[in-house]
């Protein structure tokens, strides 16, 4: 069975500031696909980024990037110059590919303030 | 545009009532999924599709019942609607797991 871990419930940053959200994760597969969704107030989730575990090169989007630790089984997300339309859940996400399920983590609810 | 839609966005309705949330999906996904999140909390999987005729059971035990008789359309009912129903219930779809899902608007429900 595989875990995902989101040790921070809440997270604040000011306004064009660097934020950091953490994720853990636990898998025995050697394959996997981590993701990271973004849920807005009152909102549709959306994908955020994504990364496929073979590849070793961190994936990015534009403000938002990921520091893949394989071996230490991390995987947080970076957003850098904050926005407050950053203002929302984020939710961790794991795939092992053998599954067709995602397992989710509880989520990290971002502030971003003026 | 492909998209994933849910129908109703907000729903109120009285105690004992029959209810079905309907979700469809125009990108011919066979894997549709239905979940139950309390505003800014976790998700809970409680029940799952991947194909025609095909549904399981999730991870958190729902008084709900789904079903799939076209791909592209996974409506979830409530036989008889309680207060312990309020919630939100989100609806997504994936072609393949390591794509990922994509998810509809959500549906908000608030059983009075």
């Amino acid at each position: 069975a595989q875990t995902v871990t989101q040790s921070q419930p809440e997270m604040s940053v000011q306004e064009a500031e660097t934020v950091t959200l953490s994720c853990t994760y636990d898998t025995s597969e050697s394959n996997y696909y981590l993701f990271w969704y973004k849920q807005p107030p009152s909102r549709q989730m959306i994908l955020v980024i994504r990364q496929e575990a073979y590849k070793q090169q961190n994936a990015t989007e534009n403000r938002f990037s990921v520091n893949f630790q394989k071996a230490a089984k991390s995987f947080s997300l970076k957003i850098s110059d904050s926005q407050l339309g950053d203002t929302a859940m984020y939710f961790c996400a794991l795939n092992t590919g053998t599954a067709s399920k995602l397992t989710f983590g509880t989520g990290t609810r971002l502030q971003v303030t003026l | 545009e492909a998209d994933i839609y849910q129908t109703p966005r907000y729903l109120v309705i009285g105690t004992g009532k029959k209810i079905t949330l309907e979700c469809s999906q125009t990108m011919g996904h066979d894997k549709m999924y239905w979940y139950q999140q309390d505003p800014g909390m976790e998700l809970h999987l409680i029940h799952y599709s991947y194909g025609v005729n095909s549904t399981e059971k999730g991870d958190l035990s729902s008084e709900s019942t789904v079903s799939r008789i076209r791909t592209e359309h996974f409506p979830l009912t409530l036989e008889s609607a309680r207060p312990s129903h309020t919630s939100q219930y989100l609806c997504a779809s994936s072609e393949r797991g390591t794509y990922g899902y994509t998810f509809g608007s959500g549906t908000r429900l608030t059983v009075v």
